[in-house]
């Protein structure tokens, strides 16, 4: 129940396509969710993140659609850019006191390319 | 500003050696610390948190341990490394929210 299940494993597109990366979650009480950006040899860096009370959050061209009743949300890349080649993480987390607060499970990466 | 550090960034280490990795957090105080493995470039298996000195919480058993000597410093320890200890260790902090931010990592190869 604790799970994120992220797709595809890894995605090509070609420069000015929009790559989507699909995640779905089990646990209801997940309230946040964040997509992280890494590059290679890098650690992941914080790109956006949603609460399930917003249907759609936007920051430049990346954007987070989310669908409460479905237990999905996935990203999307408008006009990708061959620097956007990276690995990208969905998590989730829940809210609540004690040591469970804060903590992310993540899915297991997309890898993404944009070729030139 | 609030800054991690993490070292070394490289490591090479042979089968039943030690292993020490240290993280610093500059610019907060009494961080949430973690400590995550990936391996093959993947995805991010969380190994240990804490939520103060002294307290470590550990996701899985495995052939390491951790320590919070102080309040900004988490250190990943093992006494004898096993082939399957290598890969790209991270350490990362949060304050009590959300965001998570982490460190360049630290690569493992044990021989």
């Amino acid at each position: 129940q604790q799970q994120v299940k992220q797709s595809p494993q890894s995605l090509i597109v070609q420069k000015g396509g929009i790559p989507i990366i699909n995640c779905a979650y089990e646990n209801t009480a997940f309230d946040y969710f964040p997509w992280y950006q890494q590059f290679p040899g890098k650690g992941p860096a914080l790109l956006i993140a949603i609460r399930p009370d917003v249907s759609e959050k936007k920051e430049g061209r990346f954007t987070i659609s989310f669908n409460k009743s479905a237990k999905q949300f996935s990203l999307h890349i408008m006009d990708s850019q061959p620097g956007d080649s990276a690995t990208y993480f969905c998590a989730a987390s829940k809210s609540g006191g004690g040591t469970s607060y804060g903590k992310l499970t993540f899915g297991q990466g997309t890898i993404l390319t944009v070729h030139p | 500003s609030q800054t991690i550090h993490q070292w070394p960034a490289t490591l090479v280490q042979p089968v039943g050696s030690p292993l020490s990795l240290e993280c610093t957090v500059e610019g907060t105080s009494n961080p949430n610390l973690y400590w995550y493995r990936q391996a093959a470039g993947r995805g991010l298996q969380l190994l240990f948190y804490s939520v103060g000195i002294g307290q470590i919480s550990s996701e899985v058993p495995q052939n390491l341990s951790a320590s919070r000597p102080q309040d900004r410093q988490f250190i990943l320890s093992s006494k004898k490394l096993l082939l399957s200890d290598s890969g790209f260790y991270l350490c990362a902090w949060s304050i009590r929210g959300r965001e998570l931010f982490f460190g360049e990592g630290s690569r493992l190869t044990v021989l």
